[in-house]
């Protein structure tokens, strides 16, 4: 079965400070892709990165950077220099390649979130 | 280019009535997918389409619930003799092939009286 775990309820960090969101997936299929998105206050999930299971090099993106380890099954989250407008649920998600059915079906797994806050 | 597009944005019905949701997808965007989000959780997955077949229909489908999308462009979703457990947010995305990044519309919010 596949899941996963965002263990990180809610985190309060002040303006500036650095923050990493926890990801750990679990998946029988070598084929996978995990994904970060963003959920913001007004409620519109925003796509962050996908990687997929082939490529653990590490990503950088202005503040944001994301750290693959396939033999942890873990995709954590770093936001630099932390902003106001970072305060969002940010969710991990992971593509099921084969259905319940069989097949290949993209179907997305999210875990339950983690809520950032940052204090000005 | 538009995004994933959802109508009604709200919506708030008595239990026992019937709702239909629509959604509008990217444009050439092949695969329209639909979650359902309860308060403090995750997006589910509901059901997805290619172009106009619907090829996966989660357990958490009801037979109450049903998805169209004809000619594969736009989508509903009908959900006949609401419960009040069906009051979430109803979520839709597109992406342009299966192995693609999905976006998200703004979903509609049900709640049910």
């Amino acid at each position: 079965a596949q899941k996963v775990t965002q263990a990180q309820t809610e985190i309060s960090v002040v303006e500036k400070e650095d923050v990493t969101l926890d990801c750990v997936y679990e998946t029988r299929d070598t084929t996978y892709y995990l994904f970060w998105y963003k959920q913001p206050p007004s409620g519109e999930l925003v796509f962050l990165i996908r990687r997929n299971s082939f490529d653990e090099q590490n990503e950088i993106s202005g503040r944001y950077s994301w750290n693959f380890q396939k033999s942890t099954s873990s995709f954590n989250f770093t936001i630099t220099a932390s902003q106001v407008v970072d305060s969002a649920v940010y969710f991990c998600a992971l593509s099921a390649i084969r259905s319940d059915y069989g097949g290949a079906t993209n179907k997305l797994i999210f875990g339950t979130g983690t809520l950032l806050a940052v204090q000005p | 280019d538009t995004g994933v597009s959802q109508n009604p944005r709200h919506k708030i019905t008595k239990r026992g009535q019937n709702v239909t949701f629509r959604c509008d997808p990217i444009s050439e965007h092949n695969r329209l997918y639909w979650y359902r989000q309860t308060l403090g959780q995750g997006p589910e997955f509901l059901t997805y389409f290619q172009n106009e077949a619907q090829l996966e229909k989660s357990r958490l489908l009801s037979d109450r619930f049903s998805a169209e999308r004809p000619k594969g462009s736009f989508s509903t979703l009908e959900i006949q003799r609401t419960e009040q457990g069906d009051s979430a947010m109803y979520l839709c995305a597109s992406s342009l092939d299966w192995a693609d990044e999905q976006y998200f519309g703004p979903g509609t919010r049900l709640t049910v009286t």
